[in-house]
């Protein structure tokens, strides 16, 4: 099983500020990584797929890259909607494994 | 618009069995492999199973092989998870969420969720 580590765990910013969150794979996942947005008592929504394409409707102040094992998403300037959890996601091996999340809060 | 809708969530004693459905409209649902996720209270994401857009091919976590079994009905749009030997363990939120592509594992769409509590 591949184990996705995402750090850090929290990052505390103020809106305007750059986020950058990290995901780094157990073996390499090539570029088969994607993240997710979750907020309180909602589901996950898809943000960035196969490490830099995003997906439909998502703004371009989130972004992707990487390849291999070590993985970042960065939003440029934050959005008082941004402050939310971060999972990034592997599909390069079953089973489909997340990493363990990263808190954006609001500092 | 794409909706997935879940149910059958609630409370079960430890052993006991439940099945959870999941109501898909706003898409050609025979189209598209589907999996179920779940998120256990205050913790992360685990992805559970997968079932091809025409059900011959299912894929499970080590977790639950076994125990859980994936299946559809595509002529009433509707995926299911039935749960069997419950464990405190599988105390969860279970998400059904769908391929961008199908067989991609990019879950383009996800339900809102039902809450599963194991608890005697």
């Amino acid at each position: 099983e591949i184990v996705l580590t995402q750090s850090p765990a929290t990052l505390s910013l103020s809106p305007g500020e750059r986020a950058t969150l990290s995901c780094r794979a157990s073996q390499s996942v090539s570029r088969f990584l994607a993240w997710y947005q979750q907020k309180p008592g909602q589901a996950p929504r898809l943000l960035i797929y196969d490490t830099s394409n995003r997906a439909t409707g998502i703004p371009a102040r989130f972004s992707g890259s990487g390849s291999g094992t070590d993985f970042t998403l960065t939003i440029s300037s934050l959005e008082p909607a941004d402050f939310a959890v971060y999972y990034c996601q592997q599909r390069s091996n079953r089973p489909l494994t997340f990493g363990g999340g990263t808190k954006v809060e609001i500092k | 618009e794409v909706q997935l809708l879940e149910s059958g969530g609630g409370l079960v004693q430890p052993g006991g069995s439940l099945r959870l459905s999941c109501a898909a409209s706003g898409f050609t649902f025979d189209k598209f492999a589907v999996n179920w996720v779940r998120q256990a209270p205050g913790k992360g994401l685990e992805w559970l199973s997968v079932i091809s857009d025409n059900a011959v091919t299912t894929y499970y976590a080590d977790s639950v092989k076994g125990r859980f079994t994936i299946s559809r009905d595509n002529s009433k749009n509707t995926l299911y998870l039935q749960m069997n030997s419950l464990r405190a363990e599988d105390t969860a939120v279970y998400y059904c969420a769908k391929d961008s592509v199908s067989g991609s594992y990019i879950f383009d769409n996800w339900g809102q969720g039902t809450l599963v509590t194991v608890s005697s």
